[in-house]
């Protein structure tokens, strides 16, 4: 079964403007970790900013943030003042707290149009 | 190029056999990661080594092993081959322990087709 779920598939934005990738989950844990991961062409998965299901604040890092709703089962990154350098395939990931259980989404690709 | 090599890049075998893939990390890299992408699904990941010893166990089923050697170049062992065990096989490798917050260098990838 899918635990991550990233329904769109490619997504574009104006060089400057804000764009949001969606991503929700399935889990029947209540402690989790959840992460957003950047993969150039290069294929490095660079960690872009990481979520500890028990806190409630937002997760921030720099012009990167979430939108964590736990109920939801939603994690949705928003790029603010988006650089041509953003351009990737971003990857939603979930993280059981043992580590047993590490899945990626099937990424979205985000164009970024100067 | 990431500089992760993984081989062979293409693998076609019959339900029952047994395989092996092999990654070679990047120069400097300790650990190193499989992962498994089968046909419209993300990639999840197997396993773990850091330098030689396992760290990390994910969803890996039992018939699969893998192993990390002394020159740090890893093998995944797929054995009792199902259908359903065709997919995308990734190795990854980082510079550290430091999972799951280390980037992490990605290989091309081994097509396994289970026949």
């Amino acid at each position: 079964a899918q635990t991550v779920t990233q329904s769109q598939p490619e997504m574009s934005v104006q060089e400057a403007e804000t764009v949001t990738l969606s991503c929700t989950y399935d889990t029947s844990e209540s402690d989790y970790y959840l992460f957003w991961y950047k993969q150039p062409p290069s294929r490095q998965m660079i960690l872009v900013i990481r979520q500890e299901a028990y806190k409630q604040q937002n997760a921030t890092e720099n012009r990167f943030s979430v939108n964590f709703q736990k109920a939801a089962k939603s994690f949705s990154l928003k790029i603010s003042d988006s650089q041509l350098g953003d351009a990737a395939m971003y990857f939603c990931a979930y993280r059981s707290l043992n580590g047993n259980q590490f899945y990626f989404g099937t990424g979205t690709s985000l164009t970024v149009i100067p | 190029d990431s500089g992760v090599t993984q081989t062979p890049k293409h693998l076609i075998t019959a339900t029952g056999q047994r395989v092996t893939l092999r990654c070679s990390p990047r120069s400097g890299d300790l650990s190193v990661y499989w992962y498994q992408q089968s046909l419209d699904q993300g990639l999840q990941f197997l396993i773990q080594y850091y330098n030689g010893e396992e760290r990390a166990k994910g969803n890996i089923l039992e018939r699969f092993s893998a192993q990390q050697f002394p020159d740090l170049h890893s093998e995944l062992n797929l054995s009792s081959l199902e259908l359903g065990d065709s997919a995308l096989y990734f190795c990854a490798s980082s510079r550290t322990s430091g999972w799951p917050t280390d980037t992490q260098y990605f290989g091309p990838g081994t097509r396994l087709t289970v026949l």
